[in-house]
């Protein structure tokens, strides 16, 4: 078992430029969330979805972000347009429906 | 809504202390517990978890006990390692989200001197 996987690793962009994290679950999860890690901040829950449909999208901080998952195997987490405060590691997690989570290694993102 | 709560760090010890790290939780219903650990440049990891009153999670000489009337799940450990040296997470899960949603305190950051 690979784990979750994400990618890339890390991502430097200059402010105004679109920016999409990937990220691949553990085949059989259910569930996926995305993170936001930042020191200031802690770590933030951004969207999770269950069977593929977006269930809570509360701590999507504004309009420029935007999550898809149109399979059970693919994540995406879309900024558009970056800005420097949206600098910080963006985790995806999965989980099945006996609970507890599996991270990915996270995404650095850092904006210009 | 459902909370954690735990204690503010950095926490430094030396080798071989012995640790606590608070977590108190606010919940309706019986919530499942965990404890994770998040080492440099890397995501959280699953430590321990326990899912009733009176269960004791354990891994790696780590332990925490689900204690439902003091509403607590702390994290202890008779003797610490350099290699202990980690961001600690306390959470519960949520009953009744349908995608087991977890619930994350603010995490606290452990440091062992040699």
């Amino acid at each position: 078992d690979a784990g979750v996987i994400q990618s890339p690793r890390h991502e430097v962009t200059e402010m105004g430029q679109e920016v999409t994290l990937r990220c691949k679950p553990i085949s059989g999860h259910n569930s996926l969330f995305w993170y936001r890690q930042t020191m200031m901040r802690g770590l933030e829950l951004l969207i999770y979805f269950n069977n593929n449909v977006p269930i809570d999208d509360s701590g999507m901080p504004e309009d420029r972000f935007s999550a898809k998952m149109p399979n059970a195997s693919f994540s995406t987490l879309k900024i558009q347009p970056s800005e420097p405060r949206d600098s910080a590691v963006y985790f995806c997690a999965s989980s099945s429906e006996r609970g507890g989570y599996t991270f990915g290694s996270g995404t650095r993102l850092t904006v210009v | 809504g459902d909370s954690v709560t735990q204690m503010e760090g950095p926490v430094t010890l030396s080798e071989e202390a012995f640790l606590t790290i608070n977590c108190t939780y606010t919940a309706t219903g019986y919530p499942s517990l965990f404890w994770y650990v998040q080492y440099p440049g890397e995501g959280l990891q699953l430590l321990l978890k326990a899912t009733k009153a009176d269960d004791k999670g354990s891994n790696k000489g780590f332990e925490a006990t689900y204690r439902k009337e003091t509403t607590s799940f702390h994290l202890e450990k008779g003797s610490v390692q350099v290699s202990d040296s980690a961001v600690y997470f306390c959470a519960l899960s949520d009953p009744y989200s349908s995608a087991s949603k977890i619930i994350f305190g603010s995490g606290t950051r452990l440091s062992i001197r040699p």
